[in-house]
């Protein structure tokens, strides 16, 4: 499996927005890139994904490389509420049996 | 919809003791999961279903057993604990695995064997 690169921390502040990097050199051109958070002491929760253009939803914007070598999930507004472990992750295109794989993550803190 | 539930929230096993973790899904999916997430790590998948009666293993099964008799329910069995098991364990759903679907995860279970 095509594996990510993340900073392991990130620090921002409060009301600012966030740009949070992911590396995948290895993706195949059938592999969508998703996101999921973790609160603390809570189940991952899913965020965005994307294959090949920008999305955007009610809880952030995914920005995807041209050569979708990497992406960037970006927080508009960061709130409290959004210090998390934030995953990016390839799952491998499958019309069933498709696997999410957990790296470390980046662990975001927002400063009030 | 309650989404994905899973009881206990916590439990302490002794070292050699059984017990079940218990999950249940309401929301029609066919596909379900356990993950285990030992500190400062990612999640790691155990056991996975794709249906009623249909398990199949994932990244680190050893010393754990999953049984799949309904849509709703998928159990996770322990057999004589150990301390490499002291972990948090997280089940999860989605339709059909399909790349393009989010999964949902429950609260999780923190189990601790002493």
């Amino acid at each position: 499996d095509a594996k990510t690169t993340q900073p392991n921390s990130m620090e921002s502040n409060e009301e600012e927005p966030v740009h949070l990097p992911c590396n995948h050199s290895t993706i195949s051109g059938t592999d969508y890139i998703h996101w999921y958070r973790q609160l603390p002491s809570q189940g991952p929760e899913y965020v965005i994904h994307g294959l090949t253009s920008n999305v955007n939803n009610r809880m952030a914007s995914l920005a995807i490389a041209e050569d979708r070598k990497s992406s960037t999930l970006i927080l508009h507004r960061a709130t409290l509420r959004d210090a998390a472990v934030y995953y990016c992750i390839l799952r491998k295109y499958e019309t069933s049996g498709s696997r999410l794989t957990f790296g470390e993550g980046t662990q975001l803190t927002v400063n009030p | 919809n309650a989404g994905v539930t899973q009881t206990p929230k916590f439990r302490i096993l002794k070292i050699g003791q059984s017990m079940t973790l218990q999950c249940t899904q309401d929301m029609n999916h066919n596909y379900m999961y356990w993950y285990r997430q030992d500190p400062g790590m990612g999640l790691k998948l155990i056991y996975y279903s794709v249906g009623a009666g249909i398990t199949d293993k994932g990244e680190v099964p050893n010393g754990y057993n999953v049984s799949r008799s309904t849509t709703e329910d998928f159990p996770l069995r322990l057999e004589l604990a150990a301390p490499s098991q002291t972990s948090v364990y997280f089940c999860a759903s989605d339709w059909e695995g399909v790349s393009y679907n989010e999964q949902f995860f429950g609260p999780g279970t923190r189990l601790t064997v002493l």
